[in-house]
């Protein structure tokens, strides 16, 4: 089946600096992915959506300018976290849709495992 | 999206069979009934889809009204690793890419009793 990653799974970083996690889909082509988060004891939230290839298109109320998406490949989408602070402490969780060797993938889309950011 | 209502919480035994209700009246005749769930401190899962017709997978089966405004997510014989937040979702169905992210509501945190 098709399976997505996330790197790192847990991260602690000090306020005022930068974080990266990275998402892969390990065995299809991810044409599209999309990035949540979740805060605890809430329900995920999405973030931004990114086409391979294009601009990401971010929700309202979330900072492009704070949290950076690269998809410049068919496999992997990038998230920085620039200047993080405590507020941004969460559970981030990307997915990915798109083809197997040139056939869609079924309509549902597959989720990593998550990275849980601290920002101390 | 269509909006979903479902319970907060349910227990269940286990090996009984779970039923996990999931109200969407205002469904439209192109959206599907997506089931997901998260296991605590993991990404979501994939469970099951359907449009219309009852569906069953090795995970579970999917019961859709004749009216389509109420579907039921039954996990035949649960055990404990299936305690979880099971969450129902209305939308269009997409393949390939393009799709839209998905709105996900607040699910029913289902409990599996020893």
């Amino acid at each position: 089946g098709a399976v997505v990653s996330q790197h790192p799974s847990r991260v602690i970083c000090k306020s005022g600096t930068s974080v990266k996690i990275e998402c892969r889909s390990l065995d299809f082509q991810a044409t599209t992915m999309f990035w949540y988060r979740q805060f605890p004891k809430q329900s995920l939230m999405l973030m931004a959506t990114s086409n391979e290839g294009s601009k990401a298109t971010y929700e309202q109320g979330v900072e492009k300018d704070k949290f950076l998406i690269n998809h410049a490949s068919l496999t992997l989408s990038t998230l920085t976290v620039t200047s993080a602070h405590p507020e941004d402490s969460s559970f981030y969780i990307c997915s990915a849709s798109g083809y197997s060797q040139r056939t869609p993938l079924p309509n549902e889309q597959f989720f990593g495992p998550g990275t849980r950011l601290t920002v101390l | 999206d269509a909006k979903t209502t479902q319970p907060p919480s349910m227990d269940c035994a286990e090996g009984r069979a779970a039923n996990l209700p999931c109200n969407h009246s205002t469904i439209s005749g192109n959206e599907y009934v997506y089931w997901y769930r998260q296991i605590h401190s993991q990404g979501p899962q994939y469970i099951i889809h359907g449009l219309k017709n009852n569906e069953t997978n090795e995970m579970a089966s999917l019961i859709i009204t004749e009216d389509r405004k109420s579907s039921t997510l039954i996990l035949p014989h649960a055990t404990l690793r299936d305690t979880a937040v099971y969450y129902c979702i209305v939308r269009a169905s997409y393949s390939g890419g393009g799709a839209d992210g998905l709105t996900f509501g607040k699910g029913t945190h289902l409990i599996i009793q020893p």
